[in-house]
């Protein structure tokens, strides 16, 4: 089946730790996103690629690095410099081709949801 | 920093009822605006992406129209059933690249056996 894979699905961390969120797409699509979900807050970009070895800041990207060393994947590292790390996590995707029959629509993962003790 | 508001927050109906929700997002430089469905435990799903003022669109008992004019898209939901508890996120996206959505925070229905 095509679609976004996130991994793992529940973490911990201990204060002072990096983790690293994986984000896994089969859908040959160009684009992915990292976003931010807090209780009562919209979707908060963090960071985006449009193309392999390229990606650029989102609008919360303190204390956060990416990479997009292929096409399919786009892991996201959570530093210790993040100051408030608690929360769920979305990796999304979609295509940039396609004409008008490219709706812009996204395709999301399940997310993961990092806490950190 | 763009604003896109969605009201209520939250929404208990009774199985059978119809019912309805609310994006407001700015009127001016308008490009698209989808209406997403996140099930507890799922990944969000797009429901409908809208480009065109006065648009209307329908899938199954659930339809949405849009007033870019004045800012806002309705959702509405006909005969609400349980399954169609989940949060319902609608995101405003200007124009000028495939950069990003911006999101509201979302209308959580519940709809009541």
């Amino acid at each position: 089946d095509g679609g976004i894979t996130q991994s793992p699905k529940y973490l911990f961390r201990k204060e002072g730790q990096n983790v690293t969120l994986s984000c896994e797409q089969n859908l040959n699509h160009d684009a992915m996103y990292w976003y931010r979900q807090d209780p009562g807050q919209g979707l908060r970009l963090i960071y985006y690629s449009q193309i392999v070895n390229d990606f650029q800041k989102g609008d919360i990207a303190e204390g956060y690095s990416v990479s997009r060393e292929k096409k399919e994947s786009f892991p996201l590292t959570v530093t210790s410099a993040q100051k408030n790390p608690t929360a769920f996590y979305l990796c999304a995707s979609k295509p940039l081709a396609g004409g008008i029959a490219n709706t812009g629509e996204l395709f999301f993962g399940e997310g993961s949801r990092l806490t950190v003790l | 920093i763009l604003n896109v508001e969605q009201s209520p927050q939250s929404l208990h109906v009774q199985e059978g009822d119809s019912t309805n929700f609310t994006c407001s997002f700015p009127s001016s430089n308008f490009y698209a605006l989808h209406w997403y469905r996140w099930e507890t435990a799922k990944s969000p799903e797009a429901l409908f992406v809208m480009t065109l003022n006065g648009d209307e669109k329908k899938k199954g008992r659930i339809s949405a129209t849009l007033n870019t004019k004045e800012g806002y898209s309705y959702l509405y939901i006909k005969g609400s059933q349980p399954e169609d508890s989940a949060t319902y996120l609608c995101a405003f996206g200007p124009p000028g690249s495939a950069r990003q959505l911006t999101f509201g925070s979302g209308t959580q229905l519940t709809v009541l056996p």
